[in-house]
This record gives C-alpha cells, sequence and structure tokens, in this order.
C-alpha cells in the first residue's frame, strides 16, 4: 500500500475553506485515494472517496490531479464541529482484502 | 450513526491478564476488522475476518486473536495483557464483493487500560 504524507496539524476559522493536502507518490494504478474523518473517542468516518480528477458529495470535495500523486481534501465553509483529525489512504482495497493503513492524519482545529 | 456497536466501552485490565472486547456489525456485512488505536497516532490493522475466517493480518502477535460469528458479531480476544496494549481498540465493518471500493464503517471502539 502506497505511503502518504499529510500536514500534522491545521487552524482555521468558522466560516472557511480548508484544503489538506496528501502527497502519495507511489501511488499504483489500481490504488484508489479515500479520506475519513475521527473525532476524539470515535471511530474513524468515511468522508469521500475518488480515483482521478474531482469528486463531490455533501460534505466534501476531492481534487486529484491527472498524475495522481497527490490529491487535496476541501472542506467548505467549516464550522466547530469539523474540528477533527482527518486522514487520507491510499491502496487498492479490494486486491488488500480491504485492509485500511493509516497515517498520522492531520489535526485540523475550527476555531470561532 | 454506522450501525456497529462495541463492547465494553472501557476496560480496566492488569498486565499478565486476558480481555475479550465484542463487536456487532451493521446487519448484512460478512467482513469485520480490528484496529488498534495507540494515544495520538491513527488506527493499525490488527487482522480482518471474512466469513467466520481470519482473511488476513496485521504485525500483531499471536496472543491477539479474534472469532466471527454468523450473527454479524465478533470478539477480539488479547492474553497475557501487556502495558503497550492500552489503546483504542475498533471494529468496522464491511460488504466485500460490491463492484465498488468498500466503504468500512467504524464502531465507537472500546477504551483499554492495562496497569
Amino acid at each position: 500500500l502506497a505511503k502518504t504524507t499529510q500536514p500534522i496539524s491545521m487552524d482555521s476559522y468558522e466560516g472557511q475553506e480548508v484544503n489538506i493536502t496528501c502527497s502519495h507518490n507511489n501511488i499504483a494504478t489500481n490504488d484508489y485515494i479515500t479520506w475519513y474523518q475521527q473525532f476524539p473517542s470515535q471511530g474513524p468516518r468515511f468522508i469521500i472517496q475518488g480515483y482521478k480528477t474531482k469528486v463531490t458529495n455533501e460534505v466534501a470535495s476531492l481534487f486529484i490531479p491527472a498524475d495522481r500523486k497527490s490529491s487535496t481534501l476541501s472542506l467548505p465553509r467549516v464550522s466547530l464541529s469539523d474540528t477533527a483529525v482527518y486522514y487520507c489512504l491510499v491502496g487498492d482495497h479490494k486486491a488488500a482484502g480491504n485492509k485500511l493503513t493509516f497515517g498520522g492524519g492531520t489535526r485540523v482545529l475550527v476555531k470561532p | 450513526e454506522t450501525g456497529v456497536t462495541q463492547s465494553p466501552t472501557h476496560l480496566i485490565k492488569t498486565r499478565g491478564q486476558q480481555v475479550t472486547l465484542r463487536c456487532s456489525s451493521q446487519s448484512g456485512h460478512n467482513t469485520v476488522s480490528w484496529y488498534q488505536q495507540a494515544l495520538g497516532q491513527g488506527p493499525q490493522f490488527i487482522f480482518q475476518y471474512y466469513r467466520e475466517e481470519e482473511n488476513g493480518r496485521g504485525n500483531f502477535p499471536p496472543r491477539f486473536s479474534g472469532l466471527q460469528f454468523p450473527n454479524y458479531s465478533s470478539e477480539l480476544n488479547v492474553n497475557a495483557l501487556e502495558l503497550d496494549d492500552s489503546a483504542l481498540y475498533l471494529c468496522a465493518s464491511s460488504l466485500a464483493g460490491l463492484p465498488s471500493q468498500e466503504t468500512q464503517y467504524f464502531g465507537p471502539g472500546t477504551r483499554l487500560l492495562v496497569l
């Protein structure tokens, strides 16, 4: 599974857009990019998944450039409740039997 | 709510003891994975069960073992507890075999403290 690198922490303010970039230089052809969100003392929660270009759902957008060596999770107009740790995962989860490999994540703090 | 529940929520044990943690998967999910999350770190994969058989294992010793039952429940057993086993233990259920990438649904976890 490809190794990922993401910032350790980020601060933001309510109403702002938060962009978290994840590097995955060794991404393989069959790998998908998945982001999870985790609040303190809770299990991670799936946010979004993509393979290339742009994916958008009701929570976030995921931007993936053509070379797929990085990806950016975009959280529009964050609120205090978006304070959490965000994990970027890369892998061919089907081939790996759906075993998720988490890195250290990015701790996002949203301030009033 | 993910539909995945875990029990107990908290547990205190002493070194050398044995512990059993329980998980109830989302209905219909045939795959359950267990993760260990130390404080301040990301979850680490322990093992996965698919249709009651172990289907992969992470870098954990044999004293970590598991069971999966036909009613979508599962157990994580840890023998000879060590201080470093203190962590949040998470189970995640999913449905293998779908054409799209499977999403894993995590429970709230069991926080284990080994003294």
